[in-house]
């Protein structure tokens, strides 16, 4: 099993619609978590940090669920400038960050 | 601020070259790290560091060598170019930890032929 999955996608959706997605992590002391955005063949960006309360930045709200392991995305009122890889990114408990293969979005007019 | 500034963009190398990529961050950050990202995968970790003169090795480390001689610049060697070290490599920098959000270069294309 992956330390971090995450659905590739692609999701199609049309403007204004709301989007989530999950990312699942197998190690159950993960204690930081962070969501980030990578354009095609550009670097990946950080949109947010998850925190265990949730947390919400304009029209993306982040949740964790450690009973069940994972954390989501929502997107509220999709725009074609959010279309791109959203990438999962978890502290696994080792000395390092383990990054997921990315959920594509693509909004259509 | 530049940020995580890495050069050179794109790169064509024959199998057996060596060349080094460099990094160099202008935000004081002690953490440093090299990743590389191949299609379909995740971004996997080459090397890192947490401070001048110490590296450390990640998840894919061979064929590479990685000075950090100045806090603020990381180097990736590779000594003896192959064709499974083609793929885009991406540099990154935190202030602390594993824990912080880190900050990325805007990568390098490198195609070993």
């Amino acid at each position: 099993r992956k330390e971090v999955e995450q659905d590739p996608g692609p999701f199609n959706v049309p403007e204004g619609a709301t989007v989530a997605f999950n990312c699942t992590y197998s190690n159950s002391a993960s204690q930081s978590f962070f969501w980030y955005r990578q354009d095609c063949r550009k670097e990946p960006k950080l949109l947010m940090s998850v925190y265990s309360s949730g947390n919400e930045d304009g029209r993306f709200t982040a949740q964790l669920n450690r009973a069940s392991q994972y954390i989501s995305l929502l997107i509220r009122d999709s725009k074609l400038s959010d279309s791109a890889t959203y990438l999962c990114v978890v502290n696994t408990g080792r000395r390092a960050l383990t990054f997921g293969s990315g959920t594509r979005l693509q909004v259509q007019p | 601020n530049a940020g995580v500034t890495q050069t050179p963009k794109f790169r064509v190398l024959k199998t057996g070259q060596s060349m080094t990529l460099l990094c160099a961050q202008d935000m004081n950050h002690e953490y440093m790290y090299w990743y590389r990202q191949d299609p379909g995968m995740g971004l996997r970790l080459i090397h890192y560091s947490v401070g001048e003169g110490t590296t450390a090795k990640g998840e894919v480390p061979d064929g590479y060598n990685v000075p950090r001689l100045k806090k603020q610049n990381f180097l990736l060697g590779l000594e003896s170019a192959a064709p499974s070290q083609t793929s885009v490599y991406f540099c990154a920098s935190s202030r602390t930890g594993f824990n912080q959000p880190q900050h990325f270069g805007d990568g390098t294309r490198l195609s070993i032929l």
